[in-house]
């Protein structure tokens, strides 16, 4: 177990669908994060959430809309998503924002956009 | 602006030899590095990290070097493994902010 589980693993949805990405982690951390790894780029940072509180949007579209209901759990709302979103969405945790520290990672959901 | 750059993508080496990759960052109130490594298919995974109060850190097979006055730091892996080829990512804090990566092959 690694601690911080993603669902689904693989994703391919259409530019009108909806669909949502989850993040779970069994860790007591206080701050999750959502980032995006596109290839030959770095990883980008999209939201940080601690303690549920968004404390930040990096210039994310709003056809990504993320809700943290509790500090157990992150999702990520997809939604008139473009092909150029296809990409490996990372979530990741850590006990404290800033600094962030040591930070747990999942395994991903892979999503493609067609 | 990329904050923090891992400028070779990719890294080759023979079984036994030192690996070394390397990280530059540009904001100086960055107090906090770290190394992760990540395998395809799978999140990465924290290696070591370094405060900057300290200039060197170390974990078995791992050195992390850390040269504020250059904003440069480095990983050292000697002796390398083929279990090591994996994509190398450092990261600063703050807000963990990641480089591009750097592949590393390891070949007998």
């Amino acid at each position: 177990e690694t601690g911080v589980t993603q669902t689904p693993r693989h994703l391919v949805m259409g530019m009108t669908n909806k669909k949502s990405l989850k993040c779970e982690q069994h860790l007591g951390h206080n701050a999750m994060y959502w980032y995006k790894q596109s290839a030959k780029k770095p990883l980008e940072l999209m939201f940080v959430y601690s303690l549920e509180e968004r404390v930040e949007n990096n210039s994310v579209p709003s056809r990504f809309s993320p809700e943290c209901p509790n500090s157990s759990h992150l999702f990520l709302h997809l939604h008139t998503l473009q092909p150029e979103d296809s990409a490996l969405y990372l979530c990741a945790s850590s006990q404290e924002t800033y600094p962030a520290g040591e930070a747990f990672f999942g395994q991903g959901t892979r999503l493609t956009v067609v | 602006d990329q904050q923090v750059k891992q400028n070779s993508p990719s890294l080759s080496v023979q079984e036994g030899r030192i690996s070394i990759l390397n990280c530059d960052y540009t904001n100086s109130m960055f107090d906090y590095f770290l190394w992760y490594k990540k395998y395809p298919a799978e999140g990465p995974t924290f290696l070591i990290s370094i405060s900057s109060i300290k200039d060197k850190n170390e974990d078995g097979r791992f050195t992390v070097f850390l040269n504020k006055s250059a904003k440069h730091l480095s990983l050292h892996i000697v002796p390398s493994q083929p279990g090591d080829s994996a994509v190398y990512f450092c990261a600063a804090s703050g807000k963990l902010i990641f480089g591009a990566g750097t592949r590393l092959a390891v070949h007998p």
